[in-house]
């Protein structure tokens, strides 16, 4: 099983600022098959990145992922109020499928 | 609209059971895989089971696997998760939630449903 690790736990910035999320595999995810979603409190998750790089539908471009083998990286060129929330790292290069911990950026 | 709606949780006894449904519309059901995806009160995410298009390929998360039995009915539209012998620490969000094409990252989410196992 691949284990991820999410850090920071916590990331505490105030809007406009850059936010980086960094995301790390115990093994290597193959494919760059890594994803990120976007989770607010009482509200499903939603998909903003797969394949490490590519953004899903409708979500904006200061929304970027990077990476492969075993270290990813999500960023948020300037943060805006509805940027803050859970972020949670997904591989789906190998079964069973399994989740990072989560960072949470809130406000400073 | 695209959605997926959760149904059937609520407070269950340990060794207890439960049916969950999701209900599709907006899209082709038919063509995608579908899962359950599970969140504890106040903790992150856990896979739980998958099935794909027409049922032929069914998969579990090892902390349920003999307990629980995912399954589908094109027809209707609507997925199932059957959940056998209950325990304290099933207690979670359970999400429905399909997979995009032949990648299994999960590109539409429920608003889920909440299983509470105590006593």
């Amino acid at each position: 099983e691949i284990v991820l690790t999410q850090s920071p736990g916590t990331l505490s910035l105030s809007p406009g600022e850059r936010a980086t999320l960094s995301c790390r595999a115990s093994q290597s995810v193959s494919s760059s098959y890594l994803a990120w979603y976007q989770q607010k409190p009482g509200q499903a998750p939603r998909l903003l990145i797969y394949g490490a790089s590519s953004r899903a539908t409708g979500i904006p471009d200061r929304f970027s992922g990077s990476g492969s083998g075993t270290d990813f990286t999500l960023t948020i060129s300037r943060l805006e109020p509805e940027d803050f929330a859970v972020y949670y790292c997904q591989q789906y290069g190998s079964s069973p499928l399994t989740f990072g911990p989560g960072t949470k950026v809130d406000i400073k | 609209e695209v959605q997926l709606v959760e149904s059937g949780g609520g407070l269950v006894k340990p060794g207890g059971s439960l049916r969950l449904s999701c209900a599709a519309s907006g899209f082709t059901f038919s063509s995608y895989s579908m899962n359950w995806v599970r969140q504890a009160p106040g903790k992150g995410l856990e896979w739980v089971s998958s099935i794909s298009s027409s049922s032929s390929y069914i998969y579990y998360a090892d902390s349920v696997k003999g307990r629980f039995t995912i399954s589908r009915d094109n027809a209707k539209n609507s997925l199932y998760l059957q959940m056998n012998s209950l325990r304290a620490e099933d207690t979670a969000v359970y999400y429905c939630a399909r997979f995009l094409g032949k990648d299994w990252y999960f590109d539409l989410w429920g608003r889920g449903t909440l299983v509470t196992v105590s006593s």
